[in-house]
């Protein structure tokens, strides 16, 4: 297999704030990786495809000046979600494959983010 | 476009024995993947199994085999001698035009 990180696993902010998620593949290069957002006992979502030295593809309905892709490595995307609300608290997961498109992702372990 | 289709919300099996979850898939593309995953109440999100559209072998690995049955678009996940730690959300996916799409996921519970 391959290993992906996310930190924090948790946080929570006030509302307003600008929070970080980390996501690196540990062993491996990414040039690709996905942000999934995921609401209790619901499926994964797609957000964003994030694509390392150019722009990130936001899935319709994402808006994308609130989350704030950035893949400046073949190892790390982080994801910023801007002026959080509490409508923004959910479960935010990374996932990046190894090789080629269609091979095997790979997912962090998860970012459970609350926002008061 | 892509569509994962997971009928069961929820399912019950006793430990020891088999258990099948569904999944039916929609996709014009020729040439996809399926994948069956397993998360844990930790949110983890553990790969199990692969099947490749033009595979002629369904795929299997340890407890977990796949039963892919193309003209039926269907990809049901099959675990022998349930584990209690086998009690997850199973989810399956689609790979296509660049990215996974997921099903709404069946709850498994394990009984000892």
């Amino acid at each position: 297999g391959a290993v992906v990180s996310q930190h924090p696993s948790r946080v929570i902010c006030k509302s307003g704030t600008s929070v970080k998620i980390e996501c690196r593949s540990l062993d491996f290069q990414a040039t690709t990786m996905f942000w999934y957002r995921q609401f209790p006992k619901k499926s994964l979502m797609l957000m964003a495809t994030s694509n390392e030295g150019s722009k990130a593809t936001y899935e319709q309905g994402v808006e994308k000046d609130k989350f704030l892709i950035n893949h400046a490595s073949l190892t790390l995307s982080t994801l910023t979600v801007t002026s959080a609300h509490p409508e923004d608290s959910s479960f935010y997961i990374c996932s990046a494959h190894k090789d080629h498109p269609g091979e095997t992702q790979y997912f962090g372990p998860g970012t459970r983010l609350l926002v008061l | 476009a892509q569509k994962i289709t997971q009928t069961q919300p929820g399912m019950f099996v006793q430990e020891k024995e088999a258990v099948t979850l569904d999944c039916t898939y929609d996709t014009s593309d020729q040439s996809y993947g399926l994948f069956w995953y397993k998360q844990p109440s930790s949110g983890e999100m553990i790969f199990l199994i692969y099947q490749g559209s033009y595979d002629e072998q369904n795929a299997t690995e340890g407890r977990y085999s796949l039963n892919f049955q193309k003209a039926r678009k269907s990809a049901n996940l099959v675990i022998s001698a349930s584990q209690l730690g086998d009690s997850a959300m199973y989810f399956c996916a689609i790979h296509g035009y660049g990215k996974l799409t997921f099903g709404q996921g069946t709850i498994l519970t394990v009984h000892p």
